[in-house]
Order: structure tokens, then C-alpha cells, then sequence
């Protein structure tokens, strides 16, 4: 059975740092692609980060290009998204989910507030 | 960007009754096109993608059609389960985007 299960969410202040991390189990995980999307309050989902099984491919949503990075440990089969320089408006439930076009599977979420 | 545009925002179906959903992408997609389902406080659930394709699991109820920039999800008899949120997405080009969402709700 595939399983994603999220972590590091939390309260954390405008400009500051957090590390979400993403364990996947039920699948080779190296051979997906891997993403983030997120659902801030009361809006859509919008689709954050992806990168390929080597990790050799990365794409980035506007709005959070070169404040967030997304990396892969494939020993681990393990996820991660490093997000600095954090504002308001990335307060949101950050998902991960399996592969980059279509998104087969996903986890519960996990909760980032960024307020003062 | 490919912009997403769901119609109607909300939609009030009585059960039993057929539900259609559209998504409208400002250029071609192709065919690839995904619907999402989520209830209030669980993750998305992949329902429909390549248009047409039902994932695994879910009930022939559900049915996906359309091309180029024009799609439909189909619900051809709403249950008491599919009362929700419904999100489509494309995946020809990126970023990924995703449609601002229809609420499915009890008529």
C-alpha cells in the first residue's frame, strides 16, 4: 500500500525558515517523479515543486521560485522542501504527492502557518 | 501560465441526480487533463486522468471526456459520498495548474 506521510509543518514568523519532510513507503520510490502542492485557506490547490526520481529535474511554481527548494534521498525514500524567506501568503496545507503530471497518490498534509 | 477556469463555482444536485462539471484551459492541453475530488479536511483524490481515464478504484459513475481546451466530468448519479469539492489540472505544460475548484453540494 502506498504511503506519504508529511511533517514539519507549524507556526512560523514572516521571513523565517521551516523544512517539511515527506516519508513514502509502498512503492520503489526512485522510479517516481515526487511534488508539492498546497491549499492555502479558503482557496484552490496550487501546485508548488517538482523533481524527478534522480533528482536531476526540477521545476518550481512562480511564486515561490528562489525562496523554497525541494530535494530527494532516495536511500531514505524520503522527500523535503526547504522554505525560507516565508510570507503570509504561503501559509497553507502543503501536500506531497506522487509523480509530476497527474498526482496518483498524496498525503494527509501538513500545516504551515506564517504569521506574526 | 495555462490558466484554469471551472464552471459553475457551485453546484446544487439533488441525489441521484446527474452532476456535470466543466473545465475550460486557455490553450490545448491535449488530453492531458486529471480530476480531483476533496472533502473538507482530506487530502485530494485522483479521480480521472489522460481525460477519460478513471483511476484505480474509482466507480464508473464518474466519467471524463473532452480535448484541446474543453472538458467534462461527469457524475451520472450523485451519492450521498460524492458531495464535495472537484478540481481539474493540467499536466501538458508547466507550471502545473489547477482550476479554482466546484462545490458539489445537496441541492
Amino acid at each position: 500500500e502506498v504511503q506519504l506521510v508529511e511533517s514539519g509543518g507549524g507556526l512560523v514568523r514572516p521571513g523565517g525558515s521551516l523544512r517539511l519532510s515527506c516519508a513514502a513507503s509502498g512503492f520503489i520510490f526512485n522510479s517516481y517523479s515526487m511534488s508539492w502542492v498546497r491549499r492555502a485557506p479558503g482557496k484552490g490547490l496550487e501546485w508548488v515543486s517538482y523533481i524527478s526520481g534522480s533528482g536531476n529535474a526540477i521545476y518550481y511554481a512562480d511564486s515561490v521560485k528562489g525562496r523554497f527548494t525541494i530535494s530527494r534521498d532516495n536511500a531514505r525514500s524520503s522527500l523535503y522542501l526547504q522554505m525560507n524567506s516565508l510570507r503570509a501568503e504561503d501559509t497553507a496545507v502543503y501536500y506531497c504527492a506522487n509523480r509530476g503530471y497527474y498526482f496518483d497518490y498524496w498525503g494527509q498534509g501538513t500545516l504551515v502557518t506564517v504569521s506574526s | 501560465e495555462i490558466v484554469m477556469t471551472q464552471s459553475p463555482a457551485t453546484l446544487s444536485v439533488s441525489p441521484g441526480e446527474r452532476a456535470t462539471l466543466s473545465c475550460r484551459t486557455s490553450q490545448s492541453v491535449s488530453s492531458n487533463l486529471a480530476w480531483y475530488q476533496q472533502k473538507p479536511g482530506q487530502a485530494p483524490r485522483l479521480l480521472i486522468h489522460d481525460t477519460s481515464t478513471r483511476a484505480t478504484g474509482i466507480p464508473a459513475r464518474f466519467s471524463g471526456s473532452g480535448a484541446g481546451t474543453e472538458f467534462t466530468l461527469t457524475i451520472s448519479s450523485l451519492q450521498s459520498e460524492d458531495f464535495a469539492v472537484y478540481y481539474c489540472q493540467q499536466y501538458n505544460d508547466w507550471p502545473r495548474t489547477f482550476g479554482q475548484g466546484t462545490k458539489v453540494e445537496i441541492k
